[in-house]
């Protein structure tokens, strides 16, 4: 699995977009970008993926790079129930393991 | 619908002992994954299964073992218990096989400590 590079922590303001970046240089073509959440103490949560084009669902939007080495998460209104940790994962697709870092910590302030 | 149920919640075991945590996926998921989460680091995959068949194991000492029942439920097993396997154990549940995907769904897990 292609490794990913987040960075540590992040803050953003209530009611402000957050964009978590994500760098992704070694991907391969057929390998997908996964994001999953985990709030604390409860397990991670499914977010959002995609492959080549940008993805948007009701959770956030995807933008991925047309070179494909990196990415970006956008929740575009954040609340304080967003305060968690945020993993970009590649992988080969959807019946494969998920490979997590570390993660960012994204807290949102009021 | 019910999600991913663990149980139970929190554990504590005592170094050398067995523990067997279980794990009930989402009505109709035949796929069901571990993961090991050590406080600070993200989630390590240990195993995971599809229609009873042991598809994928991690980095994990032989102590360590799974399997999933006819209804799809698993558990895991985790033999000869170190400090070091105090962690959060997650389980996950996948609709793979049915056409829709919305991702792996994750349990709250159970708390496992060794003292």
């Amino acid at each position: 699995d292609a490794k990913t590079t987040q960075p540590t922590s992040m803050d953003c303001a209530e009611g402000r977009a957050a964009n978590l970046p994500c760098n992704h240089s070694t991907i391969s073509g057929n390998e997908y970008v996964y994001w999953y959440r985990q709030i604390h103490s409860q397990g991670p949560q499914y977010i959002i993926h995609g492959l080549k084009n940008n993805e948007t669902n009701e959770m956030a939007s995807l933008i991925i790079t047309e070179d494909r080495k990196s990415s970006t998460l956008i929740l575009p209104h954040a609340t304080l129930r967003d305060t968690a940790v945020y993993y970009c994962i590649v992988t080969l697709g959807s019946n494969y393991k998920l490979t997590f870092g570390k993660g960012t910590l994204l807290t949102v302030n009021p | 619908d019910a999600g991913v149920t663990q149980s139970p919640t929190h554990l504590i075991k005592t170094r050398g002992q067995h523990v067997t945590l279980r794990c009930s996926p989402i009505s109709g998921h035949k796929s069901v994954s571990w993961y090991q989460q050590v406080l600070g680091q993200g989630p390590q995959f240990i195993f995971q299964y599809y229609e009873k068949e042991e598809r994928g194991r991690g980095n994990f000492p032989d102590r360590f073992s799974a399997r999933q029942f006819p209804n799809y439920s698993s558990e895991l097993n985790v033999n000869a218990l170190l400090l070091g396997d105090s962690a959060l154990y997650l389980c996950a549940s996948s609709s793979e096989g049915t056409g829709i995907w919305y991702g792996y769904t994750f349990g709250s897990g159970t708390r496992l400590t060794v003292v």
